[in-house]
């Protein structure tokens, strides 16, 4: 099952523009991670927050986490048309030894 | 430091058939999960591998099923293909079994399976 959802399912801007893609989760967690994949290939890692972290930037990414809301959001900034690609959260919960990924949000930045 | 590494990349099979993907863990790294994605879905868990042990278990019947060897390499077997299990088959490595929960998991590129 999922657990994360990702929000928008697909989402379409100009080169330039800032990207901001949701993700809630139903249960508490150790961390979560945001992921990169292009055309069906692998999955390439972005960030890490843990539960116990509200913020984490990286280059153009910044990530917040919102644990009593169960939601983070990613922002990729000044977008470029490299970023194109699907972008998936994935919780890890205590107890746990897995990984569970969201639906994942469709990014197509034009150039 | 290698990456996780995966073989072969594309795979075709026909239904009723067995199939084995490989996968080589990130150097100094004992711990490997493997994900199934199918076409526009998130990845989902399969199982994963620690020391040679299988470690827990997602939703997947026993007709999926792996191996871990000594070398922390890792092997998912599925027999009696169907036409679901069409997908993209991902294994990720950590550094330990209590890393895999806190830190990143390391993914390799995937192997493309179709079952016709």
């Amino acid at each position: 099952s999922q657990q994360g959802e990702e929000d928008p399912q697909a989402l379409s801007i100009q080169e330039g523009e800032n990207a901001t893609m949701n993700c809630s989760y139903k249960t508490s967690i150790n961390n979560l991670q945001w992921y990169r994949q292009n055309s069906g290939r692998g999955l390439v890692h972005l960030i890490l927050i843990r539960s116990n972290e509200r913020e984490k930037h990286s280059g153009r990414l910044r990530v917040t986490l919102d644990t009593s809301k169960k939601s983070s959001s990613l922002l990729i900034t000044a977008s470029r048309a490299a970023d194109t690609a699907s972008y998936f959260c994935a919780t890890s919960s205590s107890g746990t030894y897995k990984y569970i990924f969201g639906t994942g949000t469709r990014l197509k930045v034009l150039a | 430091e290698t990456g996780v590494t995966q073989s072969p990349t594309h795979l075709i099979k026909t239904r009723g058939q067995q199939v084995t993907l490989r996968c080589s863990s990130q150097s100094g790294h004992n711990t490997v999960s493997w994900y199934q994605q199918a076409l526009g879905q998130g990845p989902q868990f399969i199982f994963q591998y620690y020391r040679e042990e299988e470690n827990g278990r997602g939703n997947f019947p026993p007709r999926f099923s792996g191996l871990q060897f000594p070398n922390y390499s890792s092997e998912l077997n599925v027999n009696a293909l169907e036409l679901d299990d069409s997908a993209l088959y991902l294994c990720a490595s950590s550094s330990d079994l209590a890393a895999s929960s806190y830190n990143e998991q390391f993914f390799g590129p995937g192997t493309r399976l179709t079952v016709l």
